[in-house]
């Protein structure tokens, strides 16, 4: 079993460019998460999804959109590019809510 | 929404010593209070949990407290390792799906 993965690795984009980070997962949760990771700042929520046909805005939301597009994944989409953006996204599963989450590879984002 | 703190932002210990982070929490209605481990470079992992019924749970050489009158819970790590080396996050919810996490510890063990 894969777990949680994410694609791509690691992501250069131009100032107003647009992407999708890919999230899969095959551990058959309900729940799924997009982190942002910034030095000195934790881990942030960005979008999650409770359960497949349901998303919900996180605690960092704007700039951004998602899709549940089935129970395995999950998409987060950046319409519009800016270097605040640079980070290290994380993508979580869990069964449930306060339950482990479970953490994909991460994707390393640089905004020029 | 949930404001979670947490101190040291950096701890050196010496191998075998123990070490101890704490984190406070904003929100009384939180109950949930997970501890993640995260190694240079690898994706953040849970090490322990404890749920506001309980005030203590240990596993092996780890345990965490949790004062839910005072909102703060701290990790403690006895007997420190080399491996032990890593970043440490504290994080709170409440009954819902979003986990609001502290800036995290960065933990050395010096041999």
């Amino acid at each position: 079993n894969a777990g949680v993965t994410q694609t791509p690795k690691f992501q250069v984009l131009k100032t107003g460019q647009s992407m999708t980070l890919q999230c899969a997962q095959d551990m058959n949760h309900n729940s799924m998460y997009w982190y942002r990771q910034d030095p000195g700042m934790g881990l942030r929520l960005i979008y999650y999804s409770a359960s497949e046909g349901t998303t919900d805005k996180g605690e960092v939301p704007n700039g951004y959109n998602v899709s549940r597009l089935n129970k395995r994944e999950f998409s987060l989409r950046l319409e519009s590019a800016a270097p605040s953006q640079t980070s290290v996204y994380f993508c979580a599963t869990s069964l449930a809510y306060r339950e482990t989450q479970y953490f994909g590879p991460g994707t390393r984002l640089l905004v020029l | 929404g949930e404001n979670v703190e947490q101190h040291p932002s950096t701890l050196s210990v010496q191998e075998g010593d123990s070490a101890v982070i704490k984190c406070t929490y904003s929100d009384s209605a939180s109950n949930y209070f997970p501890w993640y481990k995260q190694e240079l470079g690898k994706r953040p992992q849970l090490i322990i949990d404890i749920r506001s019924n309980v005030g203590e749970k240990k596993d092996q050489r780890i345990a965490v407290t949790l004062n839910k009158t005072a909102k703060h819970f701290s990790l403690h790590i006895t007997e420190t390792q080399p491996e032990d080396s890593a970043v440490y996050f504290c994080a709170a919810s409440k009954n819902d799906y979003k986990l609001s996490f502290g800036a995290g510890t960065t933990v050395t063990v010096r041999a």
